[in-house]
């Protein structure tokens, strides 16, 4: 069972544009939310993360916006590059299970020059 | 910068053959995983280690599938036999502690089954 829905499955965006990317869950138990960025044959990597408590995290172009009653949180890339052309994966976590990440299934971003 | 080691990471191998794959996770990193990614879809969760021990191995095909980390460092993954569906990228993670927040991920090994 899918734990995090994610959404559009590929996006297009012209450079210098803002792409954004959605996340759902269901489980209120999960209380930290990562986005992971993956180029192809590479493994991912840990780009922005958020916890409940706030609703706003950016960290240069990239910002994480969270809803909490409405159980969803975005990435929003801003002024988007043809370098950030890669897969984003968001993520849930329940910090007190001790258990894995549950990743949505992804989307492929093309920034077009 | 310390990072995940995997290796090999390529693997081309014919259905019914065994195949292992390594990881060997950050220094000092006592929590472990091993994921599953098939192409265009997100990593899901084989295995996760604790040191040595097995905290979740749930959703690993244990009638061919089996991992060790037998002194608490690097990792083993096995399929044997290997089949079709098994073509994936076999991914690594290791994070300090299993409530800490940071994981790492290794480069992959990419299984093609013939």
């Amino acid at each position: 069972q899918q734990q995090v829905k994610q959404s559009p499955q590929s996006l297009i965006v012209q450079k210098g544009g803002i792409s954004i990317i959605n996340c759902a869950y269901e489980n209120t138990a999960f209380d930290y939310f990562p986005w992971y960025q993956q180029f192809p044959g590479k493994g991912p990597a840990l780009l922005i993360a958020i916890r409940p408590d706030v609703s706003e995290k950016k960290e240069g172009r990239f910002t994480i916006s969270f809803n909490k009653s409405a159980k969803q949180f975005s990435l929003h890339i801003m002024d988007s590059q043809p370098g950030d052309s890669a897969t984003y994966f968001c993520a849930a976590w329940n910090s007190n299970s001790g258990y894995a990440l549950n990743f949505g299934k992804g989307t492929s971003l093309l920034v077009t020059p | 910068e310390a990072e995940v080691a995997q290796s090999p990471r390529y693997k081309i191998t014919e259905k019914s053959q065994a195949v292992a794959f390594w990881c060997d996770p950050i220094s000092g990193h006592a929590t472990l995983y091993w994921y599953r990614q098939i192409l265009g879809q997100g990593p899901e969760l084989l295995v996760q280690f604790q040191d040595e021990s097995v905290v979740d191995d749930s959703q690993l095909p244990k009638d061919r599938f089996s991992a060790e980390r037998l002194k608490g460092v690097d990792s083993t993954l096995k399929i044997q036999p290997a089949e079709l569906g098994d073509s994936a990228m076999y991914l690594c993670a290791s994070k300090k502690t299993h409530l800490g927040n940071e994981q790492y991920f290794g480069p992959g090994t990419r299984l093609t089954v013939t």
